[in-house]
């Protein structure tokens, strides 16, 4: 059962690079997200998608891409990367309201970002 | 716009002792309810889910949460706490379904004196 996988675990980058934090699943989810996690903010959300060719912003878009292929994989993409953007990052996936399945999201052990 | 407050950015417990977290929320309609723990370095649990139904839920490692709605609150609950529930503890809120963007609280971190 891997779940959620998300690489890579541990990232630094300096300022004005680029990367793409990469995020799969195996459950058959539809839905699944992207949230980053601050000291004494809790987990924000970046973008979400509800199905392969949809996606849609979240709380904190600014500075992210996302793109939605294929249900197992959905990327997040940082285009310049800002001290700023230094956080711990987390992917998350569940079912749609189109599966009809109510269940929570299952989240990935996350990814390290340090923006330098 | 959905939101979450936990008032008690930290809490200390002796080990033995009871506890409760506290969670309130804002949304229109019923909401989903939510409590995930994090221990350090590593990713979210889920505790315990509110969708529907009986207002007391049962979760995972001895947690329990209560739905109230004139309160706006889902307050988490264990009788007696173990040293191995430090940990950061955080409430959430979706709308309708699990998918319908997710709001997560900013968190409560419980130290555990043994």
């Amino acid at each position: 059962n891997a779940g959620v996988t998300q690489t890579p675990k541990f990232q630094v980058l300096k300022t004005g690079q680029s990367m793409t934090l990469q995020c799969a699943q195996d459950m058959n989810h539809e839905y699944m997200s992207w949230y980053r996690q601050d000291p004494g903010m809790g987990l924000r959300l970046i973008h979400y998608s509800v199905g392969a060719g949809i996606t849609d912003q979240g709380e904190v878009p600014n500075g992210y891409n996302v793109s939605r292929s294929t249900t197992e994989d959905f990327p997040l993409r940082l285009l310049s990367a800002a001290p700023s953007q230094t956080s711990v990052y987390f992917c998350a996936s569940s079912y749609s309201r189109r599966q009809g399945k109510n269940t929570e999201a299952f989240f990935g052990q996350g990814t390290r970002l340090t923006v330098v | 716009a959905q939101s979450v407050t936990q008032p008690d950015i930290h809490i200390t417990v002796s080990e033995g002792a009871s506890l409760e977290l506290r969670c309130n929320y804002s949304y229109g309609a019923t909401p989903y309810l939510f409590w995930y723990v994090q221990s350090p370095g590593q990713g979210l649990q889920l505790l315990l889910k509110y969708f529907s139904g009986d207002t007391l839920v049962q979760g995972i490692k001895g947690f329990e949460a209560e739905f109230k709605r004139s309160q706006s609150s889902f307050n988490l609950r264990k009788p007696s706490v173990h040293w191995s529930d430090a940990a950061e503890y955080f409430c959430a809120v979706g709308r309708g379904t699990s998918y319908d963007k997710v709001i997560f609280g900013p968190g409560t971190s419980l130290s555990v004196i043994p």
